[in-house]
């Protein structure tokens, strides 16, 4: 079946540096590409929508400047935390469309800042 | 895309047949019906999704209303590894497409021992 691959799992970073997040799809070739974000007791929320080769598109409140979201290939993107501060810490949850029935998830990224 | 209505939360017991309800009076003729699992700290995981005919795979079964307006996931036999937030979702295409899924805050499924 079709499997996205998202690394670190967990990662504990420093207020103010930056952090990168790789999301994969391992056996299937994805043109689209959505992040999201958890928080604690809460349902997911769709951050960005990421399209190879072109630049992403923001849902509204969601920071473009913090969020960098990067889609150059068909099987990666990547979601860059800048300047991150502990309001950022959250589960972080890519999602690649092009399978037959929809979406494909990742198993997440929980980030703490510290 | 239609709203949905679950209840926050159930319990079942292990090895009896969990039923999870959802609403979705709003929904459109070409709107399919979606659920999603997502166990504590994981990524959602895909369970089965429907038009307006039932439907039965290895994970669960689907069973929509004739008017379409409720739908009912089915773990035949639930064990511990079921517990999980289960999310009921419509939308537009049966395939995976441009838009991102919107999440309702799904039902906290606890299995029993």
């Amino acid at each position: 079946g079709a499997v996205v691959s998202q690394h670190p799992s967990r990662v504990i970073c420093k207020s103010g540096t930056s952090v990168k997040i790789e999301c994969r799809s391992l056996d299937f070739q994805a043109t689209t590409m959505f992040w999201y974000r958890q928080f604690p007791k809460q349902s997911l929320m769709l951050m960005a929508t990421s399209n190879e080769g072109s630049k992403a598109t923001y849902e509204q409140g969601v920071e473009k400047d913090k969020f960098l979201i990067n889609h150059a290939s068909l099987t990666l993107s990547t979601l860059t935390v800048t300047s991150a501060h502990p309001e950022d810490s959250s589960f972080y949850i890519c999602s690649a469309s092009g399978t037959t029935y929809g979406y494909t998830f990742g198993s997440g990224t929980r980030l703490t800042v510290v | 895309d239609a709203k949905t209505t679950q209840p926050p939360s159930m319990d079942c017991a292990e090895g009896r047949a969990a039923n999870l309800p959802c609403n979705h009076s709003t929904i459109s003729g070409n709107e399919y019906v979606y659920w999603y699992r997502q166990i504590h700290s994981q990524g959602p995981q895909y369970i089965i999704h429907g038009l307006k005919n039932n439907e039965t795979n290895e994970m669960a079964s689907l069973i929509i209303t004739e008017d379409r307006k409720s739908s009912t996931l089915i773990l035949p036999h639930a064990t511990l590894r079921d517990t999980a937030v289960y999310y009921c979702i419509v939308r537009v295409s049966s395939g995976g497409g441009a838009d991102g899924l919107t999440f309702g805050k799904g039902t906290h499924l606890i299995i029993q021992p």
